[in-house]
C-alpha cells in the first residue's frame, strides 16, 4: 500500500486558515469514512486531532476542521497560533492489499 | 486513564530479530485492536501491523515477511518481533491503539482511529 500523498510544507501567519490537503486512493480515503489527521511535535508522540473525517476528540480546538471529497481529505486549521507549528499527518484505513492503515508523510506547517 | 509504555533493548545488530512489548495501563487490553507504528528520524509514520485481542493480525504488506506480533492477555501487553533487521529500521517505534469504544443505539463500536499512543522508543540497528 503507497503513502498518502501530502504537501511537504505550509505555512501561514497567525490569525490566518490554512489548509492541508490528503490524496490516496479509492481503496483508502475515497473508500472509507476513516480518515484521520495528527499532530506531531519535535520529540513527541502524535496526537489525534481530526477522526472519522469531520469529528474532533474531546478538548481538540474547534478551529481544527476536517473535510473530504473523493480521494482527497483535508485539514483546515483557522486563527492560526504559534503553538499551531509542527507537523501534520494524515491516515486513512486501507483494503489495498491487506486491511490495515496508511500514513501521508507529513507536512510541516509553519507559522510565519 | 489508559496509557501504552513501549520497551525493549535500544540497539539491534544488523540481522538480528528487533523485539518490543508494549504494556497497557489503565484499562484492559481485550476488545481492541492494537498497532506499531515506525517512524524513522526526520521521516514520516509506517504502519507495521496491528493484533486483536483475540491474536488474529494484520500486517503491513512491505514488512509482512518479517513481522510476528503477539498478544498476552494476562499481563495487559503486546508484542511485536521485526527479523532480519538492517540499518533501515532504524526509527522510533511507537505502539497505539484503535479505539476509543463508545455505545449508540443499544451497541457498542470502536472508533477507526489511534486515540492513544506510547511515547515511543527508539531502536537503532548497528553492530
Amino acid at each position: 500500500q503507497s503513502a498518502l500523498t501530502q504537501p511537504a510544507s505550509v505555512s501561514g501567519s497567525p490569525g490566518q486558515s490554512i489548509t492541508i490537503s490528503c490524496t490516496g486512493t479509492s481503496s483508502d480515503v475515497g473508500g472509507y469514512n476513516y480518515v484521520s489527521w495528527y499532530q506531531q511535535h519535535p520529540g513527541k508522540a502524535p496526537k489525534l486531532m481530526i477522526y472519522d473525517v469531520s469529528n474532533r476528540p474531546s478538548g481538540v480546538s474547534n478551529r481544527f476542521s476536517g473535510s473530504k471529497s473523493g480521494n482527497t481529505a483535508s485539514l483546515t486549521i483557522s486563527g492560526l497560533q504559534a503553538e499551531d507549528e509542527a507537523d501534520y499527518y494524515c491516515s486513512s484505513y486501507t483494503s489495498s492489499s491487506t486491511l490495515g492503515w496508511v500514513f501521508g508523510g507529513g507536512t510541516k506547517l509553519t507559522v510565519l | 486513564q489508559v496509557q501504552l509504555q513501549e520497551s525493549g533493548p535500544g540497539l539491534v545488530k544488523p540481522s538480528e530479530t528487533l523485539s518490543l512489548t508494549c504494556t497497557v495501563s489503565g484499562g484492559s487490553i481485550s476488545s481492541y485492536y492494537w498497532s506499531w507504528i515506525r517512524q524513522p528520524a526526520g521521516k514520516g509514520l509506517e504502519w507495521i501491523g496491528r493484533i486483536y485481542t483475540s491474536g488474529s493480525t494484520n500486517y503491513n504488506p512491505s514488512l509482512k515477511s518479517r513481522v510476528t506480533m503477539s498478544v498476552d492477555t494476562s499481563k495487559n501487553q503486546f508484542s511485536l518481533k521485526l527479523s532480519s533487521v538492517t540499518a533501515a529500521d532504524t526509527a522510533v517505534y511507537y505502539c497505539a491503539r484503535e479505539g476509543p469504544g463508545y455505545c449508540s443505539g443499544g451497541s457498542c463500536y470502536v472508533r477507526m482511529t489511534f486515540d492513544i499512543w506510547g511515547q515511543g522508543t527508539m531502536v537503532t540497528v548497528s553492530s
